[in-house]
């Protein structure tokens, strides 16, 4: 059964500190999708990293994707207000169901 | 709005109760998905279409739980005999479905989401 790991599950930060997000996952795959979810609304796509090494950088946050340490990052720069919410990082090892992780309840304060 | 669409957008019902949810794709797309999402939890695959055939389900899909898309355009998620532990947020995804069709391959958009209580 494939595991989706991230940590920390909750990130408390100051404004305009940088921190990242840990995605480790258990089995073979080069698909991962990072998602964000505001409170009681659904899941915006974030970043599509398809391939070992794949790097995509959005803003404030940068994503990347080593498949051989099975593991991705969420990196965040300078962090505003705006910036907090929940992000899932997704696992697809089936080509159909995407396996996410528990989630990062992320709060960024002044 | 050309994103998924699903309704309703919340639902109370009584143990016991059957109740229904309807999900429209992004339009052209052949790939839909079901997902549930509790607290604190991430969302976790229930079941998917590639058009109108339903192709896999989860092991968390009981007998209780049916889903149809019989004209491969919108779907509908059925729970009979609700019980309390069925209170989640139901999400619907689709995608164009198909290696050849996007480079980003399986990335699924996702819908509002139906939150059911069952009290």
């Amino acid at each position: 059964e494939l595991k989706v790991e991230q940590n920390p599950l909750f990130l408390s930060m100051q404004e305009g500190k940088n921190y990242t997000i840990y995605c480790n996952y258990s089995t073979t795959s080069d698909r991962l999708y990072w998602y964000r979810q505001d409170p009681g609304k659904s899941l915006e796509s974030l970043f599509v990293l398809l391939s070992n090494g794949a790097v995509k950088q959005e803003g404030r946050l940068m994503a990347s994707l080593d498949t051989k340490a099975r593991l991705s990052t969420l990196h965040i720069t300078a962090a505003v207000h705006d910036l907090s919410a929940t992000y899932f990082c997704a696992v697809d090892a089936s080509g159909y169901a995407l396996n996410f992780g528990k989630g990062t309840s992320l709060l960024v304060t002044p | 709005d050309t994103g998924v669409s699903q309704d309703p957008r919340h639902k109370i019902t009584k143990r016991g109760q059957n109740v229904t949810f309807r999900c429209d794709p992004i339009s052209e797309h052949n790939r839909l998905y079901w997902y549930r999402q509790t607290l604190g939890q991430g969302p976790e695959f229930l079941t998917y279409f590639q058009n109108e055939a339903q192709l896999e389900k989860s092991r968390l899909l009981s007998d209780r739980f049916s889903a149809e898309r019989p004209k491969g355009s919108f779907s509908t998620l059925e729970i009979q005999r609700t019980e309390q532990g069925d209170s989640a947020m139901y999400l619907c995804a689709s995608t164009p479905g198909g290696r050849e069709v996007t480079s980003s391959y399986n990335e699924q958009f996702f819908g509002p989401g139906t939150r059911l209580t069952v009290l």
